[in-house]
């Protein structure tokens, strides 16, 4: 089983600043990893497939990068309703996995 | 408008068994993989059940391997998830989430059905 590891925990961070989220796999996962925010209360969405394709009607401000065991989420500048927790997920060999989770709120 | 709607979750005792339904709307039920994917109270989503789109291929988490069924129904554009022997460590809010066309991430999620065991 592939572990994804994210880092931080938590990122607290103020209105319109950058946020960087990490996560890392135990073995290569190619570009096989996708991103998933989830506020409170409700289900997880879709944010970016294959390490760096933003999924529809996703904002420009979101941004993936990364390939084989190292990927980062960027969001450029932070709007009140991104304070949320965000979840890298690897689709590359079963079973899939999930990282445990990076929550960004507010500082 | 795609749409997922989980029913059937409730209170249940351990070693009981449930059966959750997933009504979907809005694509071709028989043309998409479904997975079942949890999320025990204040914990991460951990992924739990796949189906392809003809229901040729099954796969599950170690967890609830040989213990929960994934099923599709293309006529009525239903998934289930039957589980039986619960245990408690199998509370959490059940998402239905379809797989997208290139099986690249889960691009639509079901709001959740809660399942308790006690």
């Amino acid at each position: 089983e592939i572990v994804l590891t994210q880092s931080p925990a938590t990122l607290s961070l103020s209105p319109g600043e950058r946020a960087t989220l990490s996560c890392r796999a135990s073995q290569s996962v190619h570009i096989n990893l996708a991103w998933y925010q989830q506020r409170p209360g409700q289900a997880p969405r879709l944010l970016i497939y294959d390490a760096s394709n933003r999924a529809t009607d996703i904002p420009a401000r979101f941004s993936g990068s990364g390939s084989g065991t190292d990927f980062t989420l960027t969001i450029s500048s932070l709007e009140t309703e991104d304070f949320a927790v965000y979840y890298c997920q690897q689709r590359s060999i079963w079973p899939l996995t999930f990282g445990p989770g990076t929550k960004v709120d507010v500082k | 408008e795609v749409r997922l709607v989980e029913s059937g979750g409730r209170f249940v005792q351990p070693g009981g068994s449930l059966r959750l339904s997933c009504a979907t709307s809005g694509f071709t039920f028989n043309t998409y993989a479904m997975n079942w994917v949890r999320q025990a109270p204040g914990k991460g989503l951990e992924w739990i059940s796949y189906i392809s789109f003809n229901s040729d291929l099954t796969y599950y988490a170690d967890s609830v391997k040989g213990r929960f069924t994934i099923a599709g129904d293309s006529a009525k554009n239903l998934l289930y998830l039957q589980m039986n022997s619960l245990r408690a460590d199998d509370t959490a809010v059940y998402y239905c989430a379809r797989a997208s066309q290139y099986g690249d991430s889960e691009d639509y999620w079901g709001q959740g059905t809660l399942v308790t065991v006690s």
